[in-house]
């Protein structure tokens, strides 16, 4: 059983169009993430949900847009792609078993490569 | 925040003990160190946490000195499949639920 799943796990897309990544974690978990990591390998932290609700958003283009439909499900949609948007999208879900803005244990997803032509 | 300080790289062999060490020299009193793994094309994956003197689990221990300005991390008798970036991460309450990740150290486990 695969904790936090995200698909697709590649894309490979033209500049200018939408794209939705899924994330789905069957661990019970309040809180879900959107993290990306560019080719530098550092890993940013992009949105937090706790309970469907959002909790961080960090500086990110409003062309990214998360949405929760429930707690076990986290979506990124991403607007008219840009070449640098080209990277490693991961989620991941925690506990958060002191408060939604706690720094549990995070549990991360495989990742998807997004690639943009 | 507190910004986390690592060497970039390490190289070992099987079976040797590794230590990484970090810096984090602007530690909040409540804050906690937590160290991360990440295996080329997967997710990052926690590995040990603490908040001071010693915590060990069956992966890795985590010093701490009583100032708590660095902290190291070290993995017992390595093995090739220990090859990954590790990442140090210092955070409490105040940072709001988000993990900070600096550059990490990229360890390769040589046979």
């Amino acid at each position: 059983d695969t904790a936090v799943s995200q698909t697709p796990k590649y894309l490979v897309t033209q500049m200018g169009n939408d794209k939705s990544i899924k994330c789905e974690q069957n661990l019970g978990h309040d809180t879900m993430y959107w993290y990306k990591q560019d080719s530098k390998k550092f890993l940013k932290i992009m949105f937090s949900y706790n309970n469907k609700e959002l909790i961080i958003n960090e500086t990110v283009p409003n062309r990214f847009s998360p949405k929760s439909p429930d707690k076990a499900h986290l979506n990124l949609h991403i607007n008219s792609l840009e070449l640098g948007d080209s990277a490693v999208y991961f989620c991941a879900s925690s506990p958060a078993s002191r408060g939604p803005l706690s720094t549990d244990t995070q549990y991360f997803g495989p990742g998807t490569r997004l690639t943009v032509l | 925040l507190a910004k986390t300080t690592q060497p970039i790289s390490m190289d070992s062999y099987e079976g040797q003990e590794v230590n990484i060490t970090c810096s984090h020299n602007n530690i909040a009193t409540n804050d906690y160190i937590t160290w991360y793994q990440q295996f080329p094309s997967q997710g990052p994956r926690f590995i040990i946490q603490g908040y001071k003197t010693k915590v060990t689990n069956e992966v890795a221990s985590l010093f701490i000195p009583a100032d708590r300005k660095s902290s190291t991390l070290s993995l017992p008798r390595v093995s090739l499949s220990d090859t990954a970036v590790y990442y140090c991460l210092v955070g409490g309450p105040n940072q709001g639920g988000k993990l900070i990740f600096g550059q990490g150290t990229e360890l390769s486990v040589k046979p």
